[in-house]
């Protein structure tokens, strides 16, 4: 079956300084994959979604995400942390609707 | 269009009690999913229904069971609760069955199960 790692369960960033959540996945068919955010007592909302159609996938509030096979990573960027980031992130694989999530990553963003 | 809806918001039961989660998808989604998240065991599959049939199923105990409605609604079950079975219930609809296409899941707010 398919699976996530995410390495890093906390990343501290500075307010205006990149952000990069780290994600590798595992699967034996090319994979979908997404990034979603939660925020305290929320439930998970999409950031962006990998679907073949381009390795560079742009997401909402600024995130970016590139697909790398050879790697088999998808790692989450933003190039410009505000404090309203700070969340928990979420990288997940879904291969036939079987969806799997990684553990997922706190950002915390310092004044 | 409205989001995916989940009753009740928040829930307090005892051990051995049993408990019914309601899951509303989006206007036109025909897949539910669920998903406990807790502190420890992260985000994990419970169940996903599509038409009303069990289409995949987590690695849980036979306490948790589930079911869809003809209108896409679904409801989670979970008989003889343990105090382990104390968690946040996330609930995601995707509108594209189709087999090898990417299903983009939409979550709702989730109830939050507490077990004394």
């Amino acid at each position: 079956a398919q699976s996530v790692t995410q390495l890093g369960s906390h990343v501290s960033v500075s307010e205006g300084a990149l952000v990069l959540l780290r994600c590798n996945y595992s699967s034996s068919v090319p994979p979908y994959l997404f990034w979603y955010v939660q925020y305290p007592n929320q439930g998970l909302q999409l950031l962006l979604k990998y679907t073949s159609a381009a390795t560079l996938v742009k997401g909402i509030n600024g995130f970016e995400a590139e697909f790398k096979k050879s790697e088999t990573s998808f790692h989450l960027t933003k190039p410009s942390a505000h404090m309203s980031d700070a969340a928990e992130y979420f990288c997940a694989v879904s291969v036939q609707s079987d969806m799997r999530f990684g553990a997922g990553t706190r950002l915390t963003v310092k004044p | 269009k409205a989001g995916v809806t989940q009753t009740p918001r928040y829930l307090i039961k005892t051990r051995g009690q049993q408990v019914t989660l309601s899951c509303s998808p989006i206007s036109g989604h025909r897949s539910v999913s669920w998903y406990q998240q807790t502190p420890g065991q992260g985000l994990q599959f419970l169940f996903e229904y599509f038409s009303e049939t069990q289409r995949n199923k987590g690695n849980f105990p036979g306490r948790f069971s589930g079911r869809q409605f003809s209108n896409s609604r679904s409801e989670m079950n979970v008989s003889t609760l343990e105090l382990g079975d104390s968690a946040l219930y996330l609930c995601a609809s995707s509108s594209n069955p189709t087999t090898g296409e990417a299903e983009t899941q939409y979550f709702g707010p989730g109830t939050r199960l507490l077990v004394l």
